[in-house]
């Protein structure tokens, strides 16, 4: 079983949809939780820097936390066509611990 | 303008020819790696350094090599590459701690 599991999609939702994309994981150490966008033929530039449980907000992105579940989530409200990228999940236990990639999720908004 | 500079972007080689793509970050950061991005594998460690004349293998590292002289530069090479290294590649940087990763934009490697 992999530390980190990230379901690749590809997931397709209309514009102005509201989006959900989820990883679990394993290792109960983790505390450190981000999420990065990728652009095609680009590299991986953070999203969403969270520490522990909890939820935190910027913009139309909300990153969520759920320790006990082993559980992160990023929720996009009103999708634009510009969101259409790969999103992956990243997470350590910090203190310089290696950091531990989902497989990213492939999203597509259509107009 | 912070950024991570990788080059080139892409690079198509043969088998054996040696490589190397350099790495440069404008940020003062203490903690470089080098990644390989590949469909159904992810984002794979490669090599890493903590400081200056500092490194470490990461998760698949055989068949490259690093060095880090200097703080901002972290080159990757492929001695003799091979078709199981083609690849797009990234090299990131942070500070030292628990702050989050810079990437490079890539370098799409082909070996035929």
């Amino acid at each position: 079983q992999k530390e980190v599991e990230q379901d690749p999609g590809p997931l397709s939702v209309p514009e102005g949809a509201i989006v959900s994309l989820n990883c679990t994981y394993s290792n109960s150490a983790f505390q450190y939780f981000m999420w990065y966008r990728q652009y095609s033929r680009k590299g991986p530039e953070l999203l969403m820097y969270t520490y522990s449980s909890g939820n935190k907000e910027d913009g139309r992105f909300t990153a969520q936390v759920d320790k006990s579940s082993k559980y992160i989530s990023l929720f996009i409200r009103d999708s634009q066509p510009s969101d259409s990228a790969t999103y992956l999940c990243a997470m350590t236990a910090g203190n310089n611990r290696k950091l531990i990639w989902g497989l990213g999720t492939s999203l597509a908004v259509n107009p | 303008e912070a950024q991570v500079t990788q080059n080139p972007r892409y690079l198509i080689t043969v088998t054996g020819k040696k490589l190397t793509v350099t790495c440069s970050q404008n940020m003062n950061h203490e903690y470089m790696s080098w990644y390989r991005q590949d469909p159904g594998l992810g984002l794979r460690q490669i090599y890493y350094s903590m400081n200056v004349e500092v490194t470490d293998k990461g998760d698949v590292p055989e068949g490259y090599k690093v060095s880090r002289k200097e703080k901002r530069n972290f080159p990757l090479i492929l001695e003799s590459p091979s078709p199981n290294q083609t690849s797009l590649y990234f090299c990131a940087s942070r500070d030292l701690g628990n702050s989050p990763l810079h990437f490079g934009n890539g370098t799409r490697l082909t070996v035929t």
